[in-house]
């Protein structure tokens, strides 16, 4: 089972539009990290949250951690073509683990 | 930071045969991982790689089908033993830096076993 439920699983969005992912463990989280994969390529590290309540941004995709440090969200403002991918949080439970991973497709 | 070199990048593989994939870093890490990412699915982690000892393997996972070397703190490999169409998977080895705040993957090995 997967300790981490990440939604949605799949999301196509026209371009300038907003949209948000979300990362849920029914654990603390001690490091939530957020990775894309763009479609054959390795994965590229996005941005890691540790704190409760902590928001990190990089250009237009911002990411939060809620203050149980029990769940994060990724959004991603005025979508472009080049944000699509495949979004993946992964978490620090004293080993990685990942959620399922959210198909995002850009419509131009 | 942690540079992360995984060879090799892709294999095509008969049955019944081994592969090894290494994973070299350019500095010294203290958690190292090794993922399999089958087609359509999500990344399943195999074992954690200990320096110095045997590694700790996920369920599921057994080391006399995927034994595990981690000789220092900048390498590791991983073997595919025996292997079979099944194991066709995209394999990643992961590491964590010293102060946790950073986890870096290699390129992957895309194996295709026939």
């Amino acid at each position: 089972s997967q300790e981490l439920e990440q939604s949605p699983q799949s999301l196509i969005v026209q371009e300038g539009k907003n949209l948000t992912i979300n990362c849920t463990s029914s654990k603390t989280l001690y490091g939530l990290y957020w990775y894309k994969q763009k479609y054959g390529e390795g994965l590229i590290f996005l941005m890691m949250l540790q704190k409760g309540g902590e928001e990190k941004s990089h250009e237009k995709i911002t990411a939060k951690l809620d203050e149980k440090k029990q769940q994060s969200s990724l959004h991603i403002t005025a979508s472009q073509p080049s944000h699509a991918g495949i979004y993946l949080c992964g978490a620090d439970m004293y080993d990685m683990r990942f959620g399922a991973g959210t198909r995002l497709t850009v419509k131009p | 930071s942690a540079v992360i070199s995984q060879k090799p990048s892709r294999d095509i593989c008969q049955r019944g045969t081994s592969l090894t994939i290494q994973c070299q870093v350019d500095s010294q890490v203290t958690m190292m991982f090794w993922y399999r990412q089958q087609p359509g699915q999500s990344l399943t982690l195999i074992a954690t790689a200990n320096q110095g000892s045997e590694a700790t393997y996920e369920s599921g996972f057994v080391i006399d089908k995927f034994p595990i070397s981690r000789p220092n703190l900048t390498f590791s490999t991983l073997t595919v033993s025996n292997m079979s169409p099944e194991d066709s998977s995209i394999y990643l080895c992961s590491v964590i830096t010293g102060a946790g705040t950073e986890a870096f993957f290699g390129q992957g090995t895309r194996l295709t076993v026939v």
